[in-house]
C-alpha cells in the first residue's frame, strides 16, 4: 500500500527564518511527486511536480527537491503570506485499473509570524 | 473564471437524506477526479473519470456513493442515505492527459458537507 508521511505536522517560523518540510514515501512505481498549498476552507493549489530523483524546482521563495525515498520543500526567508498547509502527494498506478491516482500525506501546517 | 468550479459550496443535511454535488472541470481537461478530505487529513481519492468513462474507484467508495460524468464534461457525486461519517469536504480536480504524460491536477474550492 502506498504511504506518504509528512513532517513536521506543524511548524511555526518567524518571518525571514528559512526551513524545510519533509515528505517521505513508499510507493510501487512512482510516476510523480506533487506539492500543493492549501489555505483554510479552500481547495489545494498546485505548486510543483517532480518526476525523478535529483530533480529540483523553484518558485519564488519555495524550492522542491526529490530523492528516491523523500522530497523536501525548502522555504527561504518566508513571509506571513506563506502561512498555509503544504501537502505532498505521490502518483502511482491505481489498485484496480493501473491508472494513476494521487495519494496524499496529511500535510504540514506552516505559520509564519511577522 | 476558468478554474474548476463546484456547487454547492456548503451543504447541510439530515442523516438519511440524499445529496448531490456538481463539479465543472477546466474546459479542455479530459480527466476528472473526486476526493474527500476531513479535518487534519490530506485529500483521499474516491474516483476518477477519463472523458465519460469511470476508470478507477477507491475501496473508500461505498455502495451509497455514485458518480457520473455523462457527456465527459461536468460530473456529479451523489451520496444516498447520508451518515454522520460522511461529513467532510468533497473536492473535485481535473487534469489534461497528453500522450504518456502524467499532468498535474487542479482542484476546485470544494463542497463542505455537514450531516446532522
Amino acid at each position: 500500500e502506498d504511504q506518504v508521511t509528512q513532517s513536521p505536522e506543524a511548524l511555526r517560523l518567524q518571518e525571514g527564518e528559512s526551513s524545510s518540510l519533509n515528505c517521505s514515501y513508499t510507493v510501487s512505481g512512482l510516476r510523480g511527486l506533487f506539492w500543493y498549498r492549501q489555505d483554510p476552507g479552500k481547495g489545494p493549489e498546485f505548486l510543483f511536480t517532480l518526476y525523478s530523483a535529483g530533480e529540483e524546482k523553484e518558485k519564488e521563495r519555495l524550492k522542491a527537491t526529490l530523492t528516491k525515498k523523500e522530497s523536501f520543500l525548502h522555504i527561504t526567508a518566508p513571509k506571513p503570506e506563506d502561512s498555509a498547509t503544504y501537502l505532498c502527494a505521490v502518483q502511482a498506478p491505481g489498485e484496480r485499473s493501473g491508472y494513476s491516482t494521487l495519494t496524499f500525506g496529511k500535510g504540514t501546517m506552516l505559520l509564519v509570524s511577522p | 473564471d476558468t478554474g474548476v468550479s463546484q456547487n454547492p459550496r456548503h451543504k447541510i443535511t439530515k442523516r438519511g437524506q440524499n445529496v448531490t454535488f456538481r463539479c465543472d472541470p477546466i474546459s479542455e481537461h479530459n480527466r476528472l477526479y473526486w476526493y474527500r478530505q476531513t479535518l487534519g487529513q490530506g485529500p483521499e481519492f474516491l474516483t476518477y473519470f477519463q472523458n465519460e468513462a469511470q476508470l478507477e474507484k477507491s475501496r473508500l467508495l461505498s455502495d451509497r456513493f455514485s458518480a457520473e460524468r455523462p457527456k465527459g464534461s461536468f460530473s456529479t457525486l451523489e451520496i444516498q442515505r447520508t451518515e454522520q461519517g460522511d461529513s467532510a469536504m468533497y473536492l473535485c480536480a481535473s487534469s489534461l492527459k497528453m500522450g504518456q504524460g502524467y499532468n498535474e491536477q487542479f482542484f476546485g474550492p470544494g463542497t463542505r458537507l455537514t450531516v446532522l
